[in-house]
């Protein structure tokens, strides 16, 4: 069945180091894929999405690109904060499905 | 400005209780969903209303029913809980039915179940 895999953290880095989160997904026919955040008490939002091969999603400083050859679509940012220390989720979802599928999140801790 | 509310932010119940979980959207979106979060399992999908009217099971229904009450209300409810019901539980709500249409979350209710 259709799977999302993250990469397992903490993943703990200094404040303005390069972030990636590796995320690959297994689906067949086109999903539309999702980065959301969580922060501390809160629910998911939508931090960024792309909806066909090679679009690059973005927002607040991250970026992700839809790769179909690979099935990827890794999370990256050039510098963090401190204020990105959160859960981060890669989803996706298909066709006329409604259901959207989670990976198992990854936690980025950013250290002053 | 509220989006997703849900009541109650925490609960506690012991086994064989019931309760009802509360989530209202203020979007006039479409399509509610119920989600738990568990550690190291993200986001699994309980039960979803694609409109109003109709609802369908998602990944882990079992040990829970769910009401579309109208268009703004999607109730979650536990007949008998189970300490294998503690858990994150997140409402959402979305548009509609195209694939690209993002989930608006709420805030999530803990629930110990003991």
């Amino acid at each position: 069945g259709d799977s999302v895999t993250q990469m397992e953290g903490p993943v703990t880095l200094s404040e303005e180091a390069f972030l990636t989160i590796n995320c690959t997904y297994t689906a067949t026919g086109y999903p539309s894929l999702f980065w959301y955040v969580q922060y501390p008490g809160e629910g998911l939002q939508l931090l960024l999405k792309a909806t066909k091969a090679d679009d690059k999603g973005s927002n607040k400083g991250f970026e992700a690109t839809y790769r179909k050859e690979t099935t990827s679509f890794h999370l990256e940012k050039g510098s963090v904060q401190v204020s990105d220390s959160a859960v981060y989720f890669c989803a996706l979802r298909k066709g006329s499905s409604y259901k959207l599928i989670f990976g198992s999140g990854t936690r980025l801790l950013v250290r002053p | 400005n509220a989006g997703v509310t849900q009541t109650p932010k925490f609960q506690v119940l012991k086994t064989g209780q019931s309760m009802t979980l509360q989530c209202a959207q203020d979007m006039n979106h479409n399509s509610m969903y119920w989600y738990r979060q568990d550690p190291g399992m993200g986001l699994r999908l309980i039960y979803y209303s694609a409109s109003e009217g109709t609802t369908d099971k998602g990944e882990v229904p079992n040990g829970y029913n769910v009401s579309r009450l109208n268009k703004r209300e999607f109730s979650l409810r536990l007949e008998s809980a189970a300490p294998s019901q503690t858990s994150v539980y997140f409402c959402a709500s979305s548009e509609g039915e195209e694939n690209n249409s993002p989930l608006h979350f709420g805030n999530g209710t803990r629930l110990t179940v003991t």
